[in-house]
């Protein structure tokens, strides 16, 4: 199967502070997803993106969808306590219709 | 009430037992599909199924089938668990406004010992 790569795979940081992960595939994707899965939850979906180079925002959230469209970035401005959890990335190439899922990013904020 | 729901929630079970893992949801939406996550390695998808008389395999379906019942319900079976299958387990629907868009139930813990 294809491979997502996320990085890092985790994150410990302080409230206030902005965040930045990145994840890196090895096939060229057509859609780019970003999901956030609480503890003992399932994942819910951030923010979605369907062009190269699209940047796109949720918020305190920012995606992009890199330009080679074999990776895409998710950046959280000013993190709060209830950003912690597990951060990621999906993608999806012009054929078939699975999505693959990246290995994740735990991040932790410290109040 | 949740959207997305699985039974059981927990499950240990022993080696060679038969399982199976409900999911039914109340979008509306013609697609499920079912994932297991494994620490470290993301979601991975076993199969999918895009209405009722539609079943698709997906990137780890040896050792699992499933069912669709209706287009409300989406079975999972191990038809003799393997250690090597304790994960958490997923559901997840689609609907027809926004099929990128998938809805995940809770979860289903399983143990196989």
């Amino acid at each position: 199967g294809q491979q997502l790569n996320q990085s890092p795979q985790s994150m410990f940081i302080q409230e206030g502070e902005d965040v930045s992960m990145n994840c890196t595939s090895s096939s060229i994707f057509n859609t780019w997803l970003w999901y956030k899965q609480d503890p003992g939850e399932g994942p819910v979906l951030l923010i979605a993106l369907y062009k190269a180079g699209e940047l796109t925002s949720n918020g305190r959230l920012t995606a992009q969808f890199g330009i080679t469209r074999k990776d895409s970035f998710l950046n959280i401005s000013a993190s709060i306590p209830s950003d912690v959890g597990i951060y990621f990335c999906a993608g999806r190439g012009n054929t078939g219709n699975q999505f693959y899922f990246g290995t994740g990013t735990s991040l932790t904020v410290i109040p | 009430d949740a959207d997305v729901t699985q039974t059981p929630r927990n499950r240990i079970t022993k080696t060679g037992k038969r399982i199976m893992l409900e999911c039914s949801q109340t979008k509306g939406h013609d697609r499920m599909y079912w994932y297991r996550q494994d620490p470290g390695l993301g979601l991975r998808l076993i199969y999918y199924s895009f209405d009722v008389k539609d079943i698709n395999k997906g990137e780890i379906s040896d050792g699992y089938s499933v069912s669709r019942q209706a287009q409300a319900k989406f079975s999972l079976s191990l038809e003799s668990a393997i250690p090597n299958q304790t994960a958490l387990y997923f559901c997840a629907t689609s609907g027809p406004w926004d099929y990128d868009t998938q809805y995940f139930g809770p979860g289903t813990r399983l143990t196989v010992l």
